[in-house]
């Protein structure tokens, strides 16, 4: 069974680092590609950027390049989004989603973990 | 970026109701189209792939069509499960945009 499980909901204050982590079992990691996709409370999906665990091929929406970094360790079927600085404006539920190279849709998703950043 | 515009924005309808939703996009992504619901609290969930294809498990009450840049979204008759957040996605181009949601109400 494919399934994609997410850390659990992080508080953090504007400033500091984090990383929130999205483990995958019951298929072959390094075959799909890894998104990641923010909502902000109340708002709409925002695609964030996508990896390929196979090649380390990473892509980013213009949007969130530079503000996050996508990666992936194949040992452990496990990718990752990281911030370095969070923001107040950072608060929302980060949700990663597995996407095959066929139909390029996200077919499975992670449950969602929740981000807060508030001094 | 390629943009994806959805119509309308909210619709109320009741159950039994036949329901479309369109999603534009702003240039071509021949059928490089998904379509997701997304109930209050949880994950989104695919309901269809490139534009047509009904993801495995999905009711075949929901269908979808299109290619270019015109898409629809059709639910042939409402349940009350179905009652939820509709988006598009267009998986033509990095990065893969998403619609800005169709919300589908009870009326």
């Amino acid at each position: 069974e494919v399934q994609l499980v997410q850390s659990r909901a992080e508080v953090k204050k504007p400033g500091e680092s984090l990383k929130i982590s999205c483990k995958a079992s019951g298929y072959k990691f390094t075959n799909y590609w890894i998104g990641w996709v923010r909502q902000m409370p109340g708002k709409g999906l925002e695609w964030m950027g996508i990896i390929y665990p196979g090649d380390s091929d990473t892509r980013y929406s213009p949007s969130f390049q530079g503000q996050v970094t996508i990666s992936a360790d194949k040992s452990i079927s496990t990718a990752y989004l990281q911030w370095s600085s969070l923001k107040a404006s950072d608060t929302a539920m980060y949700y990663c989603a597995r996407s095959d190279r066929v139909t390029a849709a996200a077919d499975y998703w992670g449950q969602g973990t929740l981000v807060t950043v508030s001094s | 970026d390629i943009q994806m515009t959805q119509s309308p924005s909210s619709v109320s309808a009741s159950v039994g109701d036949r329901v479309t939703i369109t999603c534009r996009a702003s240039q071509d992504i021949r059928d490089w189209l998904a379509w997701y619901q997304q109930k209050p609290g949880k994950a989104p969930k695919l309901l269809i792939y490139t534009a047509s294809s009904l993801q495995s498990g999905v009711p075949s009450r929901f269908s979808g069509s299109g290619s270019g840049t015109d898409f629809t979204l059709t639910i042939s008759s409402l349940q009350p499960e179905d009652f939820a957040t509709y988006y598009c996605q267009q998986a033509n181009t990095f990065p893969y945009t998403f619609g800005q949601g169709t919300k589908l109400e009870i009326k």
